[in-house]
């Protein structure tokens, strides 16, 4: 079963509005990560946030971290069409292990 | 070269063929991950490499999936006598740091490897 699952599975805004994607996990992790695909193809790293972080920005990038409910999110300010493409979480479990494992994806379509 | 590269980009088989796909990691990443992704799916964790330490071979979902890599550098993905559930994308992926301290960092990932099996 997958570590990290993002919510929803489809979000479809309008430009200049915010979006937020959801991610749950389920075991303690050591970082947690969120990436960008678009069109299928390969991913490009946004933001780690790390366990003991709670909030971190980049850009109109915006991440939290609640470690007591395992979850995170991903809010992107004043999207823009560009924007649109799919968004995933990866967490790195805590204890030594190394693989990331991703979610299922948030598919985002911004709308001009 | 700058990135992972990937190849073939493409790739279509018959059902029963063995296939070989390629990953050039950046020049320096001691970590390599292959992933596999279903259309419109997440991404499969299949394997990971870490220095010389022995392979993480947990995703494999069968004997028939292999995976090599030569020192830090070139890793093969190999499927013997594909099947038609094989039809995916396959991500190579590295990183540069990857200890037990600070755990995984950003994973560069290649274009894809896209198998077909009719």
């Amino acid at each position: 079963s997958q570590q990290g699952e993002e919510d929803p599975q489809a979000l479809s805004i309008q430009e200049g509005e915010n979006a937020t994607m959801n991610c749950s996990y389920k075991t303690s992790i050591n970082n947690l990560q969120w990436y960008r695909q678009n069109s299928g193809r390969g991913l490009v790293h946004l933001i780690l946030i790390r366990s003991n972080e709670r909030e971190k920005h980049s850009g109109r990038l915006r991440v939290t971290l609640d470690t007591s409910k395992k979850s995170s999110s991903l809010l992107i300010t004043a999207s823009r069409a560009a924007d649109t493409a799919s968004y995933f979480c990866a967490t790195v479990l805590s204890g030594g292990y190394n693989k990331l494992i991703f979610g299922a994806g948030t598919r985002l379509a911004v709308h001009p | 070269g700058a990135g992972v590269s990937q190849s073939p980009s493409n790739k279509v088989t018959e059902k029963g063929k063995d296939v070989e796909l390629r990953c050039d990691p950046i020049s320096g990443h001691t970590a390599l991950y292959w992933y596999r992704q279903r259309l419109g799916q997440g991404l499969e964790f299949l394997i990971y490499f870490q220095g010389n330490s022995a392979p993480d071979k947990s995703g494999l979902p069968s004997d028939r999936f292999s995976a090599e890599r030569t020192g830090e550098s070139v890793s093969t993905l190999t499927i013997q006598r594909t099947q038609q559930e094989d039809s995916a994308v396959y991500l190579c992926a590295s990183s540069f740091r990857s200890g037990r301290a600070g755990g995984t960092g950003e994973l560069f990932f290649g274009e894809g490897s896209r198998l077909t099996v009719l």
